[in-house]
């Protein structure tokens, strides 16, 4: 079973300060991970993955994330935030093997403060 | 590429009425997952399409069922709809083999009245 846990469901920064959400997850298989990022009204959108290669994984608009298998995390960050950050991340987890279902967390909502 | 297409964008259903969703996955893509997203919840997965089966399936009800066509294009069916069901249900696509991201639609929200 895999499981995904998401620490705050609501982080708040200023504008040009590092963005930090959390995610760990809980997989009795070797894991793929996702962030993924939803604007209101939106679908979302992959912001990064990792699938087993390089454990810091860089993705679109700046942000990264390292997987840590010792401490079973995942966290994204993004050294400067920007006002156009605002939205909705998702951490998600599946298992690595084939078309595996993704499983979510509970979402964490930023709000970039100007 | 239009990417992942889903319709309608919005709908509202009553208590008791059947309602179908419908998503066009990217082009190069033959595997369609459905997930369900309830207000201030991360998507939870119905279901699992490929060669026109049901290939995996989540704790969701047989209210909830699907087909797949042989364009790769699915629908999403929901029966005798409870109020629950409201909620924003995404289209996902991906091609065979799997090892790469799935790409998301933009959601059809339905209300349930």
């Amino acid at each position: 079973a895999q499981s995904v846990t998401q620490l705050g469901s609501h982080v708040s920064v200023s504008e040009g300060a590092l963005v930090l959400l959390r995610c760990n997850y809980s997989s009795s298989v070797p894991p793929y991970l996702f962030w993924y990022v939803q604007y209101p009204n939106q679908g979302l959108q992959l912001l990064l993955k990792y699938t087993s290669a390089a454990t810091l994984v860089k993705g679109i608009n700046g942000f990264e994330a390292e997987f840590k298998k010792s401490e079973t995390s995942f966290h994204l960050t993004k050294p400067s935030a920007h006002m156009s950050d605002a939205a909705e991340y998702f951490c998600a987890v599946s298992a690595a093997s084939g078309n595996t279902p993704l499983v979510f967390g509970k979402g964490t909502r930023l709000s970039v403060i100007a | 590429d239009a990417g992942v297409t889903q319709s309608p964008t919005h709908l509202i259903k009553t208590r008791g009425q059947q309602v179908t969703l419908r998503c066009s996955p990217k082009s190069g893509h033959d595997t369609v997952s459905w997930y369900q997203q309830a207000l201030g919840q991360g998507p939870q997965f119905i279901f699992q399409y490929y060669e026109e089966e049901e290939r995996q399936r989540g704790n969701f009800p047989d209210r909830f069922s699907g087909h797949q066509f042989p364009n790769y294009s699915s629908e999403l069916n929901v029966n005798a709809l409870l109020l629950g069901d409201s909620a924003l249900y995404l289209c996902a696509s991906s091609p065979v083999g799997g090892n790469t991201e799935a790409f998301f639609g933009q959601g059809t929200r339905l209300t349930v009245v």
